[in-house]
């Protein structure tokens, strides 16, 4: 079984410009969410999509958007980039159940912004 | 503000030691997660805690929960080298306005175990 795949794994842009991260959750999983990691510090909450409605919202700047798809994948899009937006972003999968919500992490994608 | 606290931060173990990371969180919650984290990777699921009292274990880490005290607990017994990772846990945020799967992450506890 493919887990959560992440694309691309690194990437380097320069302050201002737009980027697109683009997130595939485990079959079957219909709530995606995303994260910002900087170095050092804990994930922090940016979004979560269930079934192509967002059902959450971190304090992020409007800057910061996402969006699902009917097959259930995710992109994540920030404009006016930041230097400090450079962070590793990771998507999550979740199957939501009764009384369980294990999140599966992908391997995340590196963005530097200079 | 719904807070969730890790201690230590860092920590240096000796190989064969035992130690206990804390986690404490500021809001009702009855499921809270311990993930694991290698340096430059993502983050792996360890254990899924969903009921006050309870206890999960795998090789040489257990976890509980206190959800009376708010309060998680990840015991490492007779530490190994490869055990050298950054573990964090979290909290779900739908007691506290949140969504069901969103969750709040302590900063984490570098461990270090040298031999």
């Amino acid at each position: 079984d493919a887990g959560v795949t992440q694309s691309p794994t690194h990437l380097i842009k320069t302050r201002g410009q737009h980027v697109t991260l683009r997130c595939s959750p485990i079959s079957g999983h219909k709530s995606v969410s995303w994260y910002q990691q900087v170095l050092g510090q804990g994930p922090q909450f940016i979004f979560q999509y269930y079934e192509k409605e967002e059902r959450g919202r971190g304090n992020f700047p409007d800057r910061f958007s996402a969006r699902q798809f009917p097959n259930y994948s995710s992109e994540l899009n920030v404009n006016a980039l930041l230097l400090g937006d450079s962070a590793l972003y990771l998507c999550a999968s979740s199957l939501i159940a009764r009384g369980l919500t294990e999140a599966f992490f992908g391997q995340g994608t590196r963005l530097t912004v200079v | 503000e719904l807070k969730v606290e890790q201690n230590p931060l860092f920590l240096s173990m000796q190989e064969g030691k035992n130690y206990t990371i804390y986690c404490n969180y500021s809001t009702t919650s009855d499921r809270l997660y311990w993930y694991r984290q290698d340096p430059g990777k993502s983050l792996e699921s360890l254990f899924v805690l969903l009921s006050n009292g309870a206890v999960k274990q795998e090789g040489r880490l257990m976890a509980s929960l206190d959800t009376k005290a708010r309060l998680s607990t990840l015991h490492i017994t007779a530490a190994v080298h490869d055990l050298s990772a950054t573990y964090f846990c979290a909290v779900d945020m739908e007691n506290y306005g949140g969504s069901q799967g969103n969750l709040i992450f302590g900063k984490g506890t570098k461990l270090s175990v040298k031999p």
